[in-house]
């Protein structure tokens, strides 16, 4: 079945350290790739993705390539802000209008 | 992209009673879906929410348990029956309209529920 695999958290990282957050995929299909954050006390919110393999998705610094070899879709940024502080959530979906397949979920805390 | 609300924004509740969630949107979306995420954990799909007819379930999850109403293209409610401590959770209601081709989901900011 389809399943995403998440790196589990928490991270804490100094300000302007390098963030790497591991995710790889298992699905049947053709997936479209997505990062989702949920900042303290909101709702998710879309990052990034990418809809097709070797796709890069970007977004307010953050970085993610749908590698298909691989199977992974991991998140960079080269340089975090303590306002980077969230949780950070890989998801795939096959088709549109089909439900999203989560990943655990990683706790980012970005020190000053 | 569509600005949703949910109410209530949290509460607590007593084993063996309903609470009755509601999810409202700022535009007609074609998909509403209701996500649960039990304490340290992902999200699951609890159903999607069709306009003017039943729900679908996924499994595991049943209309007993979690009614879901949606009347209109804007609206939906989730209920959560007969609770008990299990579920203790965020419950999120999220949309996607299929008409703008960009294969996105937005989420409202969820429901915290805990049940004593």
């Amino acid at each position: 079945g389809d399943s995403v695999t998440q790196m589990e958290g928490p991270v804490t990282l100094s300000e302007e350290a390098f963030l790497t957050i591991n995710c790889t995929y298992t699905a049947t299909g053709y997936p479209s790739l997505f990062w989702y954050v949920q900042y303290p006390g909101e709702g998710l919110q879309l990052l990034l993705k990418a809809t097709k393999a070797d796709d890069k998705g970007s977004n307010k610094g953050f970085e993610a390539t749908y590698r298909k070899e691989t199977t992974s879709f991991h998140l960079e940024k080269g340089s975090v802000q303590v306002s980077d502080s969230a949780v950070y959530f890989c998801a795939l979906r096959v088709g549109s209008g089909n439900q999203f397949y989560f990943g655990t979920g990683t706790s980012l805390t970005v020190i000053p | 992209s569509a600005v949703i609300s949910q109410k209530p924004s949290r509460d607590i509740c007593q084993r063996g009673t309903s609470l009755t969630i509601q999810c409202q949107v700022d535009s007609q979306v074609t998909m509403m879906f209701w996500y649960r995420q039990q304490p340290g954990q992902s999200l699951t799909l609890i159903a999607t929410a069709n306009q003017g007819s039943e729900a679908t379930y996924e499994s595991g999850f049943v209309i007993d348990k979690f009614p879901i109403s949606r009347p209109n293209l804007t609206f939906s409610t989730l209920t959560v029956s007969n609770m008990s401590p299990e579920d203790s959770s965020i419950y999120l209601c999220s949309v996607e309209d299929l008409t703008s081709g960009r294969h996105e989901q937005f989420f409202g900011p969820g429901t915290r529920l805990t049940v004593l």
